[in-house]
């Protein structure tokens, strides 16, 4: 069974540039929720998909953006970065809606993005 | 809001002693509770969970008992190991209804031999 992967694992970008970080989830799981780790800092919620549409979202500004693929995989979009966006992104899969969520989430190992 | 308030770090203990990290959390309703484990250089990973009032999560001799009246979910194991060397969150979910967990700031454990 394959575990949640994600990509790429670092990357240095500059302020007012936009990123892309991608997620694969663990096979079988239709849910992607995405959260971002500042250093110190547990993570905390950005938004979560299930059949492709976004159907949670945290405090976050609309210049956080995702995307969820037929395949189940998910994009997290960042636009006009800013020096506080340096953190770790956190990508966590589940097994589905209802009576099958559990509550468990299962995490990747991380995107660790520096803005300069 | 919601919110997870857990003791802060890190904590440094010899092999073999008595591990307690508190964690207190407000929520309305009923939440879930969970503590995450994140070892070094690894995703965070479920180590426990409870979700009604003095249900006791368990796992790797760890144990936590949701405790609804003081509101805190705190983590404990009798004796720990050098390989118990990790970060710990304490995290709740509000609702069977909701998919979004919040994470307290974590609690770094360093157990030397």
């Amino acid at each position: 069974e394959t575990g949640v992967t994600q990509s790429p694992t670092h990357l240095i970008k500059t302020r007012g540039q936009q990123v892309t970080l991608r997620c694969s989830s663990q096979s079988g799981h239709n849910t992607v929720s995405w959260y971002q780790q500042a250093l110190g800092q547990g993570p905390q919620f950005i938004f979560q998909y299930y059949r492709e549409e976004e159907n949670g979202r945290g405090n976050f500004p609309p210049r956080f953006s995702g995307l969820q693929f037929p395949n189940y995989s998910s994009e997290l979009n960042v636009n006009a970065l800013e020096l506080d966006d340096s953190a770790l992104y956190l990508c966590a899969s589940s097994p589905g809606q209802g009576i099958l969520n559990t509550g468990e989430l299962f995490f990747g190992e991380g995107s660790r993005l520096t803005v300069l | 809001g919601n919110s997870v308030t857990q003791m802060e770090g890190p904590v440094t203990l010899s092999e073999e002693a008595f591990l307690t990290i508190n964690c207190t959390y407000t929520a309305t309703g009923y939440p879930s509770l969970f503590w995450y484990v994140q070892y070094p250089g690894e995703g965070l990973q479920l180590l426990l969970k409870a979700t009604k009032a003095d249900d006791k999560g368990s796992n790797k001799g760890f144990e936590a008992t949701y405790r609804k009246e003081t509101t805190s979910f705190h983590l404990e194991k009798g004796s720990v190991q050098v390989s118990d060397s990790a970060v710990y969150f304490c995290a709740l979910r509000p609702g069977a209804g909701s998919y979004q967990l919040t994470f307290g700031k974590g609690t770094k454990l360093s157990v030397i031999p």
